[in-house]
């Protein structure tokens, strides 16, 4: 079965510092993988998507995301962290064996910048 | 251009009431479906539909209905509330099915944030 691992719930970092939050994936086949990012209250908004060939993928906002297919992981990651960038943050894949109808999400890490 | 539009926003409920979450989108996308957020679970899928008329069942499907008689609308049903059913619901869509659109992402509402007591 196709999954996302997100093996932090909470990722604290101080501004300007390098931020990483981790995803690891288990699939059949090629990966479609996925970041969004949750503010409070609203609902998930795209960040970027894995595209075959590119392991470094660049997104919205100043995110990046690196795919490492010999370790299953997609970690997203930013240079320079702003308080802003606080929030919830979900990494997800396609279900292509069911026809790609479903997308699975991991249970979410949340991110913390301390000015 | 609205986008994916849910309402209400808030919702409170008896255990054994019934109620529809709406969603309505605006961008003719094929693909529409519902999920659950409750704490440390993610989002997980309840329902989708990859077309007017077309429904099926996802990862939690029990306590649920839908139905897709246009492409903008895709409402969500609950019978019959149970506490179980407490939670944060999302409408999401996206413009194609099939493997062409395997990498295109999903367009979320801002949720209805539903509390059966």
């Amino acid at each position: 079965a196709q999954s996302v691992a997100q093996p932090e719930d909470q990722v604290n970092v101080a501004e300007g510092n390098p931020l990483t939050v981790k995803c690891t994936y288990s699939v059949s086949g090629n990966p479609y993988l996925f970041w969004y990012v949750q503010y409070p209250n609203r609902g998930l908004q795209f960040l970027l998507k894995y595209i075959t060939g590119d392991n470094l993928v660049k997104g919205s906002y100043g995110f990046e995301a690196e795919f490492n297919k010999s370790q299953t992981s997609f970690h997203l990651k930013k240079p320079s962290a702003l308080v802003s960038d606080s929030a919830l943050y979900f990494c997800a894949v396609r279900d292509v064996t069911t026809g790609g109808f479903k997308t699975i999400f991991g249970a979410g890490t949340r991110l913390f910048v301390k000015a | 251009n609205a986008g994916v539009t849910q309402t209400p926003k808030f919702q409170v409920l008896k255990t054994g009431q019934s109620m529809t979450l709406q969603c309505a989108q605006d961008m003719n996308h094929e693909y529409m479906s519902w999920y659950r957020q409750d704490p440390g679970m993610g989002l997980r899928l309840i329902h989708y539909s990859v077309g007017a008329g077309i429904t099926d069942q996802g990862e939690v499907p029990n306590g649920y209905n839908v139905s897709r008689s246009t492409t903008e609308d895709f409402p969500l049903r609950l019978l019959s509330a149970a506490p179980s059913q407490t939670s944060v619901y999302f409408c999401a869509s996206s413009p194609r099915t099939g493997p062409s659109s395997y990498n295109s992402p999903l367009h979320f509402g801002n949720g209805t944030r539903l509390t059966v007591t």
